[in-house]
């Protein structure tokens, strides 16, 4: 299947500060990009949606202030945390598809501690 | 809004068995189902995609199939193996609107012993 790298695979930052995380697709472009959240035990949560080049869709209760999203290019997405607090600490994971209805793939998550 | 269930939550086997995951969803109106695997801190593993137009879809000892009429589909694992062992989760996705989410299940925890 296709390949979706996201990276870190792992951070701790402090509360207060921001992080970025990445999302590519290294051999298919990705029209739109998922964003999820996972708690412990727990399915996935999506968090909002991307389309190259437009602005995010947020899912009900997600904060756009705080989650941003960036959809630059048809291989790219970022997803920033800011103003980390320890409530945020989570296992984020994106997801890309090459166009509508076609088969999804994952990346392989983000870890983050926010201490 | 289409909910999406699992049975069972989890699910221990001796090496060898064969083993069915069941996934079973509110809503027909469905563009696809896929079956993912996800090792613990680890991100999906696509496993299957089946069309809403296709009854089943197979991959090695993996076989999934469809019923949409019933909202149902099944994940048959043959001649199970410790390396199998993962949660299974299955996702919906619509047939309508533009955003194309999947809604996912609660996933089923495989354990498969030796």
């Amino acid at each position: 299947g296709a390949v979706v790298s996201q990276h870190p695979s792992r951070v701790i930052c402090k509360s207060g500060t921001s992080v970025k995380i990445e999302c590519r697709s290294l051999d298919f472009q990705a029209t739109t990009m998922f964003w999820y959240r996972q708690f412990p035990k727990q399915s996935l949560m999506l968090m909002a949606t991307s389309n190259e080049g437009s602005k995010a869709t947020y899912e009900q209760g997600v904060e756009k202030d705080k989650f941003l999203i960036n959809h630059a290019s048809l291989t790219l997405s970022t997803l920033t945390v800011t103003s980390a607090h320890p409530e945020d600490s989570s296992f984020y994971i994106c997801s890309a598809m090459g166009g509508w209805g076609t088969e999804a793939f994952f990346g392989q998550g983000t870890r983050l501690t926010v201490v | 809004k289409q909910e999406v269930t699992q049975i069972p939550a989890a699910l221990s086997v001796p090496e060898g068995e064969n083993l069915v995951l069941n996934c079973s969803f509110t809503d027909s109106a469905i563009y696809n189902l896929q079956w993912f695997r996800q090792d613990p801190g680890k991100g999906l593993t696509s496993l299957l995609l089946i069309q809403s137009s296709q009854r089943e879809q197979t991959s090695g000892r993996l076989n999934a199939s469809l019923d949409k009429s019933s909202g149902r589909s099944t994940l048959y694992i043959a001649a199970s193996q410790p390396g199998d062992s993962a949660t299974y989760l299955c996702a919906v996705r619509p047939n309508t609107g533009t955003a194309s989410k999947l809604t996912f299940g609660t996933g089923t925890r495989l354990q498969v012993t030796l």
